[in-house]
């Protein structure tokens, strides 16, 4: 079976560090990749999505960036963290085409 | 402008009951809707979906139905159970890939036993 893991859980950064989180998938090959963000209250943003190593969509502009070093690696980056990047982040991953999302944990970041 | 809404923030159902859930979108090219359920501190875990070509899919106790033309999806609870008790996100997408979802913001489901 397939099995997503991504950490931290939580993470408490100040403002002007870099952010690295990661996630990994496994029991799949060749997943489709993606972080969301969800704001308090709000649902899920789309920030990137990956079809493939080396492959980054980003869909906002932002002070993140995101790499693919490898099939089932994800990692969400950030040199200097701004306060607005406080969120709760959940890498997720699909098989192509019609296919639900199969999400993580979660990562819950403040930034003070 | 948000493209997938869910106009109720939260919802109170007593057990045994129906619960039903709305969510409406805008953007006519959205042909692929889902729906996941979310306890606190942990991802969105799917629930069920439906193409843009049905109307009705059907899963145990949960049922979507799709109105294409009010642009307009429900989720169906029956019987409630208070495990059901989450935030239930809707979802659409087009170009066949669902994991490029468009999110609304969720409706918080209590179950009471």
């Amino acid at each position: 079976s397939q099995t997503i893991h991504q950490w931290p859980a939580t993470l408490v950064q100040p403002v002007g560090s870099p952010l690295s989180l990661e996630c990994t998938v496994e029991g799949t090959s060749n997943p489709n990749l993606y972080w969301y963000r969800q704001a308090a209250g709000r649902g899920l943003q789309l920030l990137f999505y990956s079809v493939g190593i080396g492959q980054i969509s980003s869909e906002v502009p932002q002070n993140l960036s995101a790499s693919r070093p490898q099939d089932r690696q994800f990692i969400l980056s950030s040199k200097k963290l701004l306060l607005s990047d406080s969120g709760f982040y959940l890498c997720a991953w699909s098989r192509p085409r019609n296919s639900p999302l199969h999400f993580g944990n979660g990562t819950r970041l403040t930034v003070t | 402008d948000q493209q997938v809404k869910q106009n109720s923030p939260s919802l109170s159902v007593q057990e045994g009951r129906i619960s039903i859930l709305n969510c409406d979108y805008t953007n006519s090219m959205f042909d692929y809707f889902l729906w996941y359920k979310k306890y606190p501190a942990e991802g969105p875990t799917f629930l069920i979906s439906i193409s843009s070509i049905k109307d009705k899919n059907e899963d145990g106790r949960f049922t979507v139905f799709l109105n294409k033309s009010a642009k307009h999806l429900s989720l169906h609870i029956v019987p409630s159970q208070p495990g059901d008790s989450a935030v239930y996100f809707c979802a659409a997408s087009e170009d066949t890939n669902a994991g490029k979802s468009t999110f609304g913001d969720g409706t918080t489901l209590t179950v009471k036993p």
